[in-house]
């Protein structure tokens, strides 16, 4: 059965600091893994998406990473603000079909001043 | 990328009545998929919106329930029908653009809350 876990499940960090997300699963065959941002009752927004060849990619301040051997990915985030403050949200695809995509549960962050 | 506008953003209503929300896409696509988000949980897919043609609904979802229509490649609605405080969720339109999964881009989503 294809699964996405992701960890921590939440996580408070200060305004500033940096923080790294964690993704793992169990997806076969792999197509490519997308880290979304979403805001409390708004739909999730694309922040990055890797394929099985790349192994990093960075979109301002977030940076993905990709380890298809060990079927793991993380997100880190640079120089937190008080408007990441979200859930992050990992999503994995198979190849063979656009329905096939399985989502993680997500990590809820929070930025303090 | 493919920019989704979806509405209503959020509304309030009364068990046993009906919601239509709908989705607009700026371009064609071949692909849109309506999701269900039960308070922090993740996505579920409900149903995949076939234009001209049913719906395909997933496993738990029925089309009584949640009947979607696609009249066109760029529009697409889906009504809750009958509806209980379980149905309280963010519903959530998407579109896939390219093969593979590429591109995959979620509409801002309908936060219903059924008192």
């Amino acid at each position: 059965k294809n699964q996405v876990e992701q960890s921590p499940q939440s996580l408070i960090i200060l305004e500033g600091k940096n923080c790294t997300l964690q993704c793992n699963y169990t997806v076969s065959p792999f197509s490519n893994l997308r880290w979304y941002k979403q805001d409390t009752g708004r739909g999730p927004v694309s922040l990055t998406i890797m394929t099985f060849s790349e192994n990093t990619k960075s979109n301002g301040r977030y940076t993905a990473t990709l380890d298809a051997d060990t079927k793991q990915s993380s997100l880190h985030i640079t120089a937190s603000q008080l408007s990441d403050s979200a859930s992050y949200i990992c999503v994995v695809s198979a190849s063979g079909g656009y329905q096939k995509v399985t989502f993680g549960t997500g990590t809820k962050l929070q930025v303090i001043p | 990328s493919a920019v989704i506008s979806q509405k209503p953003s959020r509304d309030i209503c009364q068990r046993g009545t009906s919601l239509t929300i709908q989705c607009q896409v700026d371009s064609q696509v071949t692909m849109m998929f309506w999701y269900r988000q039960q308070p922090g949980q993740s996505l579920t897919l409900i149903a995949t919106a076939n234009q001209g043609s049913e719906a395909t609904y997933e496993s738990g979802f029925v089309i009584d329930k949640f009947p979607i229509s696609r009249p066109n490649l760029t529009f697409s609605t889906l009504t809750v029908s009958n509806m209980s405080p379980e149905d309280s969720s963010i519903y959530l339109c998407s579109v896939v653009l390219g093969k593979d999964n590429y591109g995959y881009t979620f509409g801002s989503g309908t936060r219903l809350t059924v008192v």
